[in-house]
């Protein structure tokens, strides 16, 4: 069964510091990863993905991640947040190949501080 | 284009009742997901809907059914509503190819509360 572990429910940066959201997976199976943002009253929003290939993927709105597979990790980064970051943030995995479901970790809410 | 559209947006039931939520996905999508969110916590996966029949379901009991239309839109009921049944409840499109490579797209969601 796959899983997704998010590494703080919540995250605090001043604003020009860097990003960092932590995100481990279980996966028996190679995975297919994601970031999807979360504004307040507003569906998610997908920023970034991993499926195959290059293992350093970038997204929109400045944000990166790195598939390290040795790791079984995902962290989403920025390398200096803005004010309208400030969001929650999910990390998802679901598996390479056919039409499968995407399980998500909790989340991490992002606050962003002048 | 309009997105995905969800609706009602907020409702409030009591223990016991029904509840039917709607939703119509984004222009060309074919493939509709169902999820819960619970406050604080990530979506959990409910059902997908593709060619009007319910293609994979996660751990949710009975009481939770869906239906899918000729123009691709959907219907999430939910049956014998208990207090933990209250969430965001959110719908999510796609083609069927695109269902687990992240290419989906959310509708804001149907808060329901369960009294």
């Amino acid at each position: 069964a796959q899983s997704v572990t998010q590494l703080g429910s919540h995250v605090s940066v001043s604003e020009g510091a860097l990003v960092l959201l932590r995100c481990n997976y279980s996966s028996s199976v190679p995975p297919y990863l994601f970031w999807y943002v979360q504004y307040p009253n507003q569906g998610l929003q997908l920023l970034l993905k991993y499926t195959t290939g290059a293992t350093l993927v970038k997204g929109i709105n400045g944000f990166e991640a790195e598939f390290k597979k040795s790791e079984t990790s995902f962290h989403l980064t920025k390398p200096s947040a803005h004010m309208s970051d400030a969001a929650e943030y999910f990390c998802a995995v679901s598996e390479a190949g056919g039409y499968n479901k995407l399980i998500f970790g909790a989340g991490t809410r992002l606050a962003v501080h002048p | 284009d309009a997105g995905v559209t969800q609706s009602p947006t907020h409702l409030i039931k009591t223990r016991g009742q029904q509840v039917t939520l709607r939703c119509s996905p984004k222009s060309g999508h074919d493939t509709v997901s169902w999820y819960q969110q619970a406050l604080g916590q990530g979506p959990q996966f409910i059902f997908q809907y593709y060619e009007e029949e319910e293609r994979q379901r996660g751990n949710f009991p009975d009481r939770f059914s869906g239906h899918q239309f000729p123009n691709y839109s959907s219907e999430l009921n939910v049956n014998a509503l208990l207090l933990g049944d209250s969430a965001l409840y959110l719908c999510a499109s796609s083609l069927l190819t695109g269902v687990n490579t992240g290419e989906l797209f959310f509708g804001e969601g149907s808060r329901l509360t369960v009294l």
